[in-house]
């Protein structure tokens, strides 16, 4: 099956600097989405990718959507100590029945105040 | 508002003694997802309901079952937890099966004694 690349798997910054991670994949996507999972509570969806190339801000987030369709990155500008969770990456094919999603292994930030 | 909402938030069962878990949604979500989770590992789908239509993976063991009386319930029950069953459970819906898993409930933290 589909697996997913997720890096790092954890990251320990120092509050205002930036952040980055990405996901790779063997095979292709048609979606790639990024969740933001605190501790003890469920994934909160941050952006969601539809369109190769496509370049997505939520605020201090941005994502993209790799040309490939095999690879997506999530950075974080000036992080605050509210960023620190686990970031999962996510990819979704769409059509027939290989709709579910296969999620990366996660990302752990820290941020030092 | 919380529009996922998972009963209980902490379960403690004993080794082999049934338990179930409840999630409700108020979106009117077609699908509704259950997810396992352990500790540092990824969501990992068990089933899923597109209206009435079950649907198990392949990997999920029979001890894991679901019922969904009506659109906006639905339950997971195990019928004789293991201890290897302790993991956080994740109730997620979705419009359609095209479209991703958008809200999550806070989860169900299960511990089997």
């Amino acid at each position: 099956g589909q697996q997913l690349n997720q890096s790092p798997q954890s990251m320990f910054i120092q509050e205002g600097e930036d952040v980055s991670m990405n996901c790779t994949s063997s095979s292709i996507f048609n979606t790639w989405l990024w969740y933001k999972q605190d501790p003890g509570e469920g994934p909160v969806l941050l952006i969601a990718l539809y369109k190769a190339g496509e370049l997505t801000s939520n605020g201090r987030l941005t994502a993209q959507f790799g040309i490939t369709r095999k690879d997506s990155f999530l950075n974080i500008s000036a992080s605050i100590p509210s960023d620190v969770g686990i970031y999962f990456c996510a990819g979704q094919n769409s059509g027939g029945s290989n709709y579910k999603l296969t999620f990366g292994k996660g990302t752990l930030l820290t941020v030092n105040p | 508002d919380a529009m996922v909402i998972q009963n209980p938030r902490y379960q403690v069962t004993q080794f082999g003694k049934p338990v179930t878990l409840s999630c409700s949604q108020t979106l009117n979500h077609n699908v509704m997802y259950w997810y396992q989770q352990k500790s540092s590992q990824a969501p990992k789908l068990l089933f899923h309901y597109y209206d009435k239509d079950f649907n198990n993976e392949a990997d999920t063991p029979d001890n894991f079952q679901s019922r969904r009386p009506n659109t906006s319930f639905c339950f997971l029950d195990i019928r004789s937890p293991g201890l290897g069953d302790a993991a956080m459970y994740l109730c997620a819906t979705s419009r359609d099966l095209d479209i991703h898993p958008r809200n999550f409930g806070a989860g169900t933290r299960l511990s089997v004694l």
